[in-house]
């Protein structure tokens, strides 16, 4: 079983929509859940860290948690084409571990 | 605020040939990690250091090595490179190790291609 699973995607959404994007973890004593962006050929960026139960937003950017079924979860309002990219989920306890990533991709 | 910087950009290398990638951390950050990521997949751990230790190390031979000096900037060495090496080697520093709020934060990394 790996670590940290994504949805394989690609994703492919019309501009305005709202991109939804899954991810589960097997370590249950995971304690920090991160969301990272990564464009073609870039290294990955932050976009939200979450750490309790629920949800957390951040602009067009939210975050939800739920530890009992070990998964976490991103979406995204108002999806724009400069929204287009690879959307890493990361899990830490020990050390981060990562999904591999599913692409989205707006459409305009 | 100076982010994390990496060099070399790209790097070309032969079979069997080492290597050493080097990272300096973002201002006020103590601990540098080193992730490789193989085209189409997820950064891979490979180690963490901390206070010039290694702390924690992802499933990597001892092929890969790694220091960090005094400043805290780090360096990754790769000893006889396989095909199987060429991938973006990321450095991420963060804060205080251990921390459960600690963010890290990635380089721009190093694209290694091992022929």
């Amino acid at each position: 079983q790996k670590e940290v699973e994504q949805n394989s995607g690609p994703l492919s959404v019309p501009e305005g929509a709202i991109a939804s994007l899954n991810c589960t973890y097997s370590d249950r004593g995971s304690q920090s859940f991160f969301w990272y962006r990564q464009y073609s050929g870039k290294s990955p960026e932050l976009i939200m860290s979450i750490y309790s139960n629920g949800d957390k937003e951040d602009g067009r950017f939210t975050a939800q948690l739920n530890k009992a079924s070990q998964y976490v979860s991103l979406l995204i309002r108002d999806s724009q084409p400069s929204d287009s990219a690879t959307y890493l989920c990361a899990v830490r306890r020990y050390k981060l571990s990562f999904g591999a990533g599913t692409t989205v991709t707006v459409r305009a | 605020d100076a982010g994390v910087t990496q060099s070399p950009t790209h790097l070309i290398k032969t079979r069997g040939q080492q290597v050493t990638l080097r990272c300096s951390p973002k201002s006020g950050h103590d601990t540098v990690s080193w992730y490789q990521q193989a085209l189409g997949q997820g950064p891979q751990f490979i180690f963490q250091y901390y206070e010039e230790e290694e702390r924690q190390r992802g499933n990597f031979p001892d092929r890969f090595s790694g220091h960090q000096f005094p400043n805290y900037s780090s360096e990754l060495n790769v000893n006889a490179l396989l095909l199987g090496d060429s991938a973006l080697y990321l450095c991420a520093s963060g804060g205080t190790s251990g921390s459960r709020t600690d963010t890290q934060y990635f380089g721009p990394g190093t694209r290694l291609t091992v022929l």
